[in-house]
């Protein structure tokens, strides 16, 4: 039963390029979203998040999306850079139990 | 600001042997939780512990896996008769009730 879904396993961009990571959710209860981006052996870190009462959030090159209708969001993250290449986890949770649930996670490559 | 700590960050033990990750939360963060993570997947909720009380627990933390945290500041998690589907990350996080989940950098467990 995956609630979060990243459909797409691995995503290549030129750099200086908007990079669009996608995330697909079926729990309507889900009210908080995270994206999360990881590094070989290391743990997730903290990038962006959003709310259910909003349908945009920005914080430098990277903008989260949400369209609650669809049950979708996506980030995008412009201009791509070499540094960005990574793992990037979308994560949801619902207000009273914190708890995240995970996607299964897009490989970010930018190509220089 | 020191982040969540974790150790030992990698651990290879014969199976059937016991071992214990430890985790320390960022200070003054109530809330301690942990996740597994196998190649290709992203981060699994195991338990997590609001100060002391343990307030929930996954259906993948089998009567093997046990976690304490003991004062309400760090936390152990050991699992006993370690099998080889035991492999994995094992990753600690903590928060403030309400606001983001910070990771640490996981604990490699391998069992051959």
């Amino acid at each position: 039963d995956q609630q979060v879904k990243q459909n797409s396993p691995s995503l290549s961009v030129q750099e200086g390029r908007i990079s669009i990571l996608n995330c697909d959710y079926t729990n309507s209860m889900f009210d908080y979203f995270l994206w999360y981006k990881k590094y070989p052996a290391e743990g997730p870190t903290f990038l962006i998040s959003i709310s259910s009462i909003k349908d945009k959030n920005e914080d430098g090159r990277f903008t989260v999306f949400l369209n609650k209708s669809a049950k979708h969001l996506s980030l995008h993250i412009v201009p791509s850079q070499p540094g960005d290449s990574a793992v990037y986890f979308c994560a949801a949770s619902f207000f009273g139990n914190e708890k995240l649930t995970f996607g299964t996670g897009t490989r970010l490559t930018i190509i220089p | 600001d020191t982040g969540v700590s974790q150790n030992p960050r990698h651990k290879i033990t014969k199976r059937g042997q016991n071992v214990t990750f430890r985790c320390d939360p960022i200070s003054e963060h109530n809330r301690l939780y942990w996740y597994r993570q196998t190649l290709g997947q992203g981060p699994e909720f195991l338990t997590y512990f609001q100060n002391e009380a343990q307030l929930e627990k996954s259906r993948l933390l089998s009567d093997r896996f046990s976690a304490e945290r003991p004062k309400g500041s760090f936390s152990t998690l050991e699992i006993q008769r370690t099998e080889q589907g035991d492999s994995a990350m094992y990753l600690c996080a903590s928060s403030m009730t309400g606001n983001t989940i910070y990771f640490g950098e996981g604990s490699w467990l391998t069992v051959v």
